[in-house]
């Protein structure tokens, strides 16, 4: 079963605008959420990250929100930029466990 | 500062076909693992170490060994190749801050096609 699921696998935006990606998880034990960013030909990269005792984590231009009682967490880019168009993978674990990952959703951001 | 490394870059392979993957870290990161990347499935864990010596499960284990005979190195060993393994295969460390790894860096990726 998918314990980290992105439902979304693609989504358009136009540039300056807000892209927001969504993750849905099932696994209530999970205590911190992460977002990974991947370009063609190259390994996933670390974005962003929040700790299951925040709602809210900020860093510039991304914003990460998690709502524990919906099992659901989401990623803001505000304003998005050209550079933005890659894959975005949300990834979840519990205590000391590997991260979890989801399918992945690939953003296009259009200038 | 080279980080993961991953080698080779790519393979073509034969059914039926061994072959090794390395990944090599020079972080001095305690935890490293092996995850493929297929269309449509995302990462899933292959296998994974929590320290030299030691090795452990992921997701989809199965047609696949791994080594970790020195700290920095993790090996992945395909003993007969299928072509359902043919995938892109990311390896990545992290690093143990008190009882948590934090920190995932991940290697380019090694494509791996089995006809």
């Amino acid at each position: 079963d998918q314990q980290v699921k992105q439902n979304s696998p693609s989504l358009s935006v136009q540039e300056g605008r807000i892209s927001i990606l969504n993750c849905d998880y099932t696994n209530s034990m999970f205590d911190y959420f992460l977002w990974y960013k991947k370009y063609p030909a190259e390994g996933p990269t670390f974005l962003i990250s929040i700790s299951s005792i925040k709602d809210k984590n900020e860093d510039g231009r991304f914003t990460v929100f998690l709502n524990k009682s919906a099992k659901h967490l989401s990623l803001h880019i505000v304003p998005s930029q050209p550079g933005d168009s890659a894959v975005y993978f949300c990834a979840a674990r519990k205590g000391n466990t590997p991260l979890v990952f989801g399918k992945g959703t690939r953003l296009s951001v259009i200038a | 500062n080279a980080g993961v490394t991953q080698t080779p870059k790519f393979r073509v392979l034969k059914t039926g076909q061994s072959m090794t993957l390395l990944c090599a870290q020079d972080m001095n990161h305690e935890y490293m693992y092996w995850y493929r990347q297929d269309p449509g499935m995302g990462l899933r864990l292959i296998h994974y170490s929590v320290g030299e010596g030691t090795t452990a499960k992921g997701e989809v284990p199965d047609g696949y060994n791994v080594s970790r005979l020195k700290k920095q190195n993790f090996l992945l060993g395909l003993e007969s190749a299928a072509p359902s393994q043919t995938s892109v295969y990311f390896c990545a460390s992290s690093e143990l801050l008190g009882t948590v790894s934090y920190g995932y860096t991940f290697g380019s990726g090694t494509r791996l096609t089995v006809v």
